[in-house]
């Protein structure tokens, strides 16, 4: 399987609740990315954390990178459902990037 | 309008027909790279450029190639599609392939090879 596996692979949560998902590599890494994908569209970046960094804040995301433990996490606070989406993250290491399979996130109106 | 393009948007093609996928990017980016997603995966990365004349393997590099001989310009090249290769492909570039930059991505090109 791919380095940046992220868990859990879909999460179905009712509008307003946060949800939170979680992605794990392998090997070293220049900085980790999170980005969304709307049904098989072009990918859109979210958030960057740098392998240096603990957590990030964007808006209603949070990213926290422990490299310790070679892992991230996103949490999306008071989802909405236009944040209906797959999320994927990716490892970055002298340009090669590495792709997770992604989480199918469902936000119920 | 700072943009990644790629052509052509869907493409059916034969086994063996030789086809060229062209990228594109108007924001001065050094880095570009190509990725393939397949049905409920992530994005796997077969080429990428740190810069002109420089281009790398990805992940999956086999049965494409890829040339970057200016700045704007990565296109993507099979030289004898097969079957596998049917997929979603897109094209994305950055400011740089290090510590800092977010990856901008074009529309994506669905490709069938029959």
């Amino acid at each position: 399987s791919q380095q940046g596996e992220e868990d859990p692979q879909a999460l179905s949560i009712q509008e307003g609740e946060n949800a939170t998902m979680n992605c794990s590599y392998k090997t070293s890494i220049n900085n980790l990315q999170w980005y969304r994908q709307n049904s098989g569209r072009g990918l859109v970046h979210l958030i960057l954390i740098r392998s240096n960094e603990r957590e990030k804040h964007s808006g209603r995301l949070r990213v926290t990178l422990d490299t310790s433990k070679k892992s991230s996490s996103l949490l999306i606070t008071a989802s909405r459902a236009a944040d209906t989406a797959s999320y994927f993250c990716a490892t970055v290491w002298r340009g090669k990037s590495t792709f997770g399979d992604g989480t199918t996130l469902t936000v119920k109106p | 309008e700072a943009q990644v393009t790629q052509n052509p948007r869907y493409l059916i093609t034969v086994t063996g027909k030789k086809l060229t996928v062209t990228c594109s990017q108007n924001m001065n980016h050094e880095y570009m790279s190509w990725y393939r997603q397949d049905p409920g995966l992530g994005l796997r990365q077969i080429y990428y450029s740190m810069n002109v004349e420089v281009t790398d393997k990805g992940d999956v590099p086999e049965g494409y190639k890829v040339s970057r001989k200016e700045k704007r310009n990565f296109p993507l090249i099979l030289e004898s599609p097969s079957p596998n290769q049917t997929s979603l492909y897109f094209c994305a570039s950055s400011l740089g392939g290090g510590v800092s930059y977010e990856q901008y991505f074009g529309p994506g090109t669905r490709l069938t090879v029959t």
